[in-house]
């Protein structure tokens, strides 16, 4: 099993409409979560951090957290064409103070 | 949020000679800091993660005498890619982090080697 998995394909939604991304991790020890976002050709930027289980909201963004799922999702609301990008969910592995990412979900809004 | 530089943002060189990409955390002290690869349209690949102060710890299949990285301070790392060849050509991307919380990450620099 990946450390860090992001299983969906390319997203496509329509401007205004709800984007939701999923992720899973292995190690059921992880404490603390993040969502980065990476515009193409650009570097990731951190979007959102949760370390505690339910619901973290920030703006338009809210990730969620099940620590007994081993499960991390974000959803993007009224979803606007700059969010077009590639998210990844990265998850902090207990031991060695290492940052695990998942390979990342695109996500394209059509206006 | 936390501002990690990256410099040079891109750079040409010659194949065979080698380059040096800077990172810097500008307003915090990083005891970690990660160096990261990426080809077009492809995921993060991490290259390496360094300690200050220790040696770095490279992942499997990344050559340590090619990729060089010192982090000789909790605010600069440094990746030297020695005897860079075409083959080379990326996106290198460092971030940098305290302990366990977030890391951001540095702007990147595109190296083309000709």
């Amino acid at each position: 099993q990946k450390e860090v998995e992001q299983n969906s394909g390319p997203l496509s939604v329509p401007e205004g409409a709800i984007a939701s991304l999923n992720c899973t991790y292995s190690d059921r020890g992880s404490q603390s979560f993040f969502w980065y976002r990476q515009y193409s050709g650009k570097s990731p930027e951190l979007i959102m951090s949760i370390y505690s289980n339910g619901d973290k909201e920030d703006g338009r963004f809210t990730a969620q957290l099940n620590k007994a799922s081993q499960y991390v999702s974000l959803l993007i609301r009224d979803s606007q064409p700059s969010d077009s990008a590639t998210y990844l969910c990265a998850v902090n592995m207990r031991g060695n103070n290492r940052l695990a990412f998942g390979k990342g979900n695109q996500v394209v809004v059509i206006p | 949020g936390a501002v990690v530089s990256q410099h040079p943002s891109w750079v040409i060189c010659k194949s065979g000679t080698s380059v040096k990409i800077e990172c810097r955390s500008l307003d915090f002290q990083a005891t970690t800091m990660f160096w990261y690869r990426q080809f077009p349209k492809q995921s993060l690949m991490l290259m390496a993660t360094s300690n200050e102060g220790s040696k770095a710890t490279y992942e499997q299949g990344v050559e340590k005498d090619k990729f060089l990285i010192n982090h000789a301070s909790l605010t600069l790392s440094t990746l030297t890619v020695t005897s860079a060849h075409p083959e080379d050509s990326s996106f290198y991307i460092c971030s940098a982090r305290w302990v366990n919380t977030e890391a951001f990450f540095g702007q990147g620099t595109r190296l083309t080697v000709v």
